[in-house]
C-alpha cells in the first residue's frame, strides 16, 4: 500500500535559521512527487514537482530533492512569511491520477 | 482570477439534510479531483471525474456520497443525509491532463462542512 510519511509535525525555527523536512515514502511505482504549501483557511499551493531520484528544483528560499525512498524541502535562511504546512504528496503509476498526501508539517518562522 | 473556484465557502447542516459542493476548475482544464480533510487527519482523495465520466472513486463512501462533472456546468460533490462525522473541509483540485508531467492538481480554498 502506498505511504507518505513527513517529519517533523511541527518545526519551530528564528528568522534566518535553515533547516529541512523530511518526506519518506513507499510506493510502487513513482510517477511524482508533489510539494504543496498550506496556509490556514486556504488550499495548498503548488510548489515542486519531482519525478526520478536525484532530481532537484528551487524556488526563492525553498530547494525540493528526490532519492528512491524520501524527498527533503530545505529552507534557507527562512521568514515569518515561509510559515505555513508543508504538504509531500505522491502519484503511483498503478494509481491513476490521485494523490497520496502525508500528513504535512507545520512550520513557525518567528522573527 | 482563473484559479479554481469552490462554493460556498463555508456550509451549515442539519443531520440528515443533503449537502451539494460546487467545484468549476481552472480554465481549459478537464480533469476534477475531490479530497477531504478531516479534522486533525491529512488530504484523503475522494474522486477523480472527467467531463460526464467517473474515472477513480475508489477514495468515496459507498453510502450517500456521489459526484459528477456535468457537460456544462461545475462540478459538484453531493452528500445526502449527513451526519456528524461529514464535518471536514472538501477540497476541489483539477489539472489540464492526468498524466502529463509538469501538469499539477491546482487546489480550490475548500468548503468548511459543518454538520448541527
Amino acid at each position: 500500500e502506498d505511504q507518505v510519511t513527513q517529519s517533523p509535525e511541527a518545526l519551530r525555527l528564528q528568522e534566518g535559521e535553515s533547516s529541512s523536512l523530511n518526506c519518506s515514502y513507499t510506493v510502487s511505482g513513482l510517477r511524482g512527487l508533489f510539494w504543496y504549501r498550506q496556509d490556514p483557511g486556504k488550499g495548498p499551493e503548488f510548489l515542486f514537482t519531482l519525478y526520478s531520484a536525484g532530481e532537484e528544483k528551487e524556488k526563492e528560499r525553498l530547494k525540493a530533492t528526490l532519492t528512491k525512498k524520501e524527498s527533503f524541502l530545505h529552507i534557507t535562511a527562512p521568514k515569518p512569511e515561509d510559515s505555513a504546512t508543508y504538504l509531500c504528496a505522491v502519484q503511483d503509476y498503478n494509481q491513476g491520477g490521485k494523490l497520496i498526501f502525508g500528513q504535512g508539517t507545520e512550520l513557525s518562522v518567528k522573527p | 482570477n482563473a484559479g479554481v473556484m469552490q462554493n460556498p465557502r463555508h456550509l451549515v447542516r442539519r443531520r440528515g439534510q443533503e449537502a451539494r459542493l460546487r467545484c468549476s476548475p481552472m480554465k481549459g482544464h478537464s480533469h476534477v479531483y475531490w479530497y477531504r480533510q478531516l479534522p486533525e487527519e491529512g488530504l484523503k482523495f475522494m474522486v477523480y471525474l472527467q467531463k460526464e465520466n467517473i474515472i477513480d472513486e475508489s477514495g468515496m463512501p459507498k453510502e450517500r456520497f456521489s459526484a459528477e462533472f456535468p457537460k456544462e456546468g461545475p462540478s459538484i460533490l453531493r452528500i445526502q443525509q449527513v451526519v456528524r462525522g461529514d464535518s471536514a473541509a472538501y477540497f476541489c483540485a483539477s489539472s489540464l491532463l492526468d498524466r502529463a508531467r509538469e501538469q499539477p492538481q491546482h487546489f480550490g480554498d475548500g468548503t468548511r462542512l459543518s454538520i448541527l
